[in-house]
């Protein structure tokens, strides 16, 4: 069945380290991929989207593409900041939301 | 502009109690959701809403039912609490249907013991 497979955490970076959070998912057709980011005691925000293939989202630095032979949608940033502490989710849209379990990023100073 | 609240924050409950989960959206959004976070799980579709006036079950519907009171308001109703039912909900709202950016309330932690 339809299905997203996100990179296990908790995920330990120092302070301008590169950061990749790796994304497949399971879909017929052509869904819409999405990172949500969740910081602490706050509900999902939209990070960046992709609606076709080959499409690149950015957002804050962060980037992701789809890559539909790859069947991924994987999350980087070249330099992560204290600041991007926070769950990480990946998630399509094909008729139904179906999102990642998470990824839980900490960066240190 | 609020966007999307939930009432209440957070609500402990015995085993059989009944609850109502509250959401409403100030974006004129014709689609509302209700998902459920659980550890190692991400968010899992309990109930949507693709308009006023319809509702739809999600992944995991059992043990809960909606009321879409019109078009800004979606509830949720716990019948009679179980203790796998402890989880944090989370209300979203989306424009045109799932493939649209969804937007979330900041999300009602339940304990149910």
């Amino acid at each position: 069945g339809n299905s997203v497979t996100q990179m296990e955490g908790p995920v330990t970076l120092s302070e301008e380290a590169f950061l990749t959070i790796n994304c497949t998912y399971t879909a017929t057709g052509y869904p819409s991929l999405f990172w949500y980011v969740q910081y602490p005691g706050e509900g999902l925000q939209l990070l960046l989207k992709a609606t076709k293939a080959d499409d690149k989202g950015s957002n804050k630095g962060f980037e992701a593409t789809y890559r539909k032979e790859t069947t991924s949608f994987h999350l980087e940033k070249g330099s992560v900041q204290v600041s991007d502490s926070a769950v990480y989710f990946c998630a399509y849209n094909n008729n139904d939301m179906r999102f990642g379990a998470g990824t839980r990023l900490t960066v240190k100073p | 502009n609020a966007g999307v609240t939930q009432t209440p924050k957070f609500q402990v409950l015995k085993t059989g109690q009944s609850m109502t989960l509250q959401c409403a959206q100030d974006m004129n959004h014709n689609s509302m959701y209700w998902y459920r976070q659980d550890p190692g799980m991400g968010l899992r579709l309990i109930y949507y809403s693709a308009s006023e006036g319809t509702t739809d079950k999600g992944e995991v519907p059992n043990g809960y039912n909606v009321s879409r009171l019109n078009k800004r308001e979606f509830s949720l109703r716990l019948e009679s609490a179980a203790p796998s039912q402890t989880s944090v909900y989370f209300c979203a709202s989306s424009d045109q249907g799932v493939g649209e950016t969804q937007y979330f309330g900041p999300g009602t932690r339940l304990l149910v013991l």
